[in-house]
Order: structure tokens, then sequence, then C-alpha cells
């Protein structure tokens, strides 16, 4: 299994843009998370899925942040507008479920860079 | 409100030596700690777990260590090598939960 894949690696975006993270989880998992990690707030939940449904979105920090899962096999993060405080990694996770021995499996994740 | 304190920020150990790393928690409905090894440029990868009816678990050079009364567990690096040299996050969950509250990461840096 190529693990969970994210693109773009690298985004460097100008404030205002439009933003789109996607993620393909592993296939089989149930679970999709989406997580920014910042030197100041280390790994935040921003948002996960169970099934393709949204289960807790309580981490997404504002109304310019979304997510969807279309199908089992890919999800996006959009940012509208992006502004320079969302410049982060951001990671995709995926997990099977059922148990957490399992663990999460992350992505490689993508350095947003807003200017 | 963070749900998982974790202590040291960064750590410096010489190769060879011993790397502790301690999290703390407030939440009794916890049931699952996973420690995650993140090297540069690469997302985080579970390294070892544990649930709360075992005080200790070991996995090569690596063992956590759970004190459920102080709500405090640790991982330690036995024989540390540069090789070790990431940021360890530990977690929490409940078991019926499928969500991680994370600490904020340690920086180990093993020197040769």
């Amino acid at each position: 299994d190529a693990g969970v894949i994210q693109s773009p690696r690298h985004e460097v975006t100008e404030m205002g843009q439009e933003v789109t993270l996607r993620c393909k989880p592993i296939s089989g998992h149930d679970y999709l998370f989406w997580y920014r990690q910042t030197m100041m707030r280390g790994l935040e939940l921003l948002i996960y899925f169970n099934n393709n449904v949204p289960i807790d979105d309580s981490g997404m920090p504002e109304d310019r942040f979304s997510a969807k899962m279309p199908n089992a096999s890919f999800s996006t993060l959009k940012i509208q507008p992006s502004e320079p405080r969302d410049s982060a990694v951001y990671f995709c996770a995926s997990s099977p479920g059922g148990s957490l021995d399992y663990g999460y499996t992350f992505g490689s994740g993508t350095r947003l860079t807003v200017v | 409100q963070q749900q998982v304190k974790q202590s040291p920020q960064s750590l410096i150990v010489q190769k060879g030596g011993i790397s502790i790393i301690n999290c703390a928690y407030e939440n009794t409905a916890f049931d699952y700690f996973p420690w995650y090894q993140q090297f540069p440029g690469k997302g985080p990868a579970l390294l070892i777990a544990i649930r709360p009816d075992v005080s200790e678990k070991k996995e090569g050079r690596f063992t956590i260590s759970f004190n459920k009364s102080a709500k405090q567990f640790s991982l330690h690096i036995m024989d540390s090598q540069p090789g070790d040299s990431a940021t360890y996050f530990c977690a929490a969950s409940r078991a019926d939960f499928n969500k991680f509250y994370f600490g904020s990461g340690t920086k180990l840096n093993v020197k040769p």
C-alpha cells in the first residue's frame, strides 16, 4: 500500500487566494482526519470523517476552512480566503477504526505558506 | 485547554544514554496512550502504545511507563542512537472514541 497520499507537498500562495489541499487515505480505512501542525500550537485536529461523513469539525478554526469527503478515496481541505496565519503543515491521517491499536497512518503533509 | 501536557520541549542526549519524555493528562476517561515519532519532512508514525491495565510496555529499546494514579506516562529510550533523533508526541484517547489528543511534542537530539 502506498500509504496516505497528500498533495501538494508544498504550497505558496498570496493572502486572499483560495487553497485546496488533497488527501487519498489508505484503502479500507473508514476514518479520515485533518490535522494542522504549527510550532506554537502543535498538532491540532481540525475535522474527522467516518465513512465519508463529517463527525467532528469543532477544530475548524473559522468559516474560511471547509472540508469534504465525496468518496472513500478522496478528501479535500479548502481555505478561502487564505491568511498568513494559516501558514502551517497540514496532515491528513487515516485509520481502519474498530481498534485504536492500529493508530493513525499519517501522510507526509502539505507545507502551506501564505504570503 | 490542553488535554495532554508533554515535557520537555527539547532534549539532548549522548549516544548510548537514556532519553526520557513525560506526559500528563487530566481526563480519567482516557484509556489508550500511544507515542508517535516524527522525522523532519514526514508525518508522525505510531511507535508504541499502552493501555492502563498495565504499568509498563516494552518494545525493543522503547518502553512506556504508566502511572494511572498520577495520570502520567512516559517514554524511555534506552541506548539512544543518533537515528532516534526526531520529534516525539504522546497522545491519549478513549477506546470508544476514535480521536486522539496530542501533546506538544519533544524534539530529541542524540549526539554521536
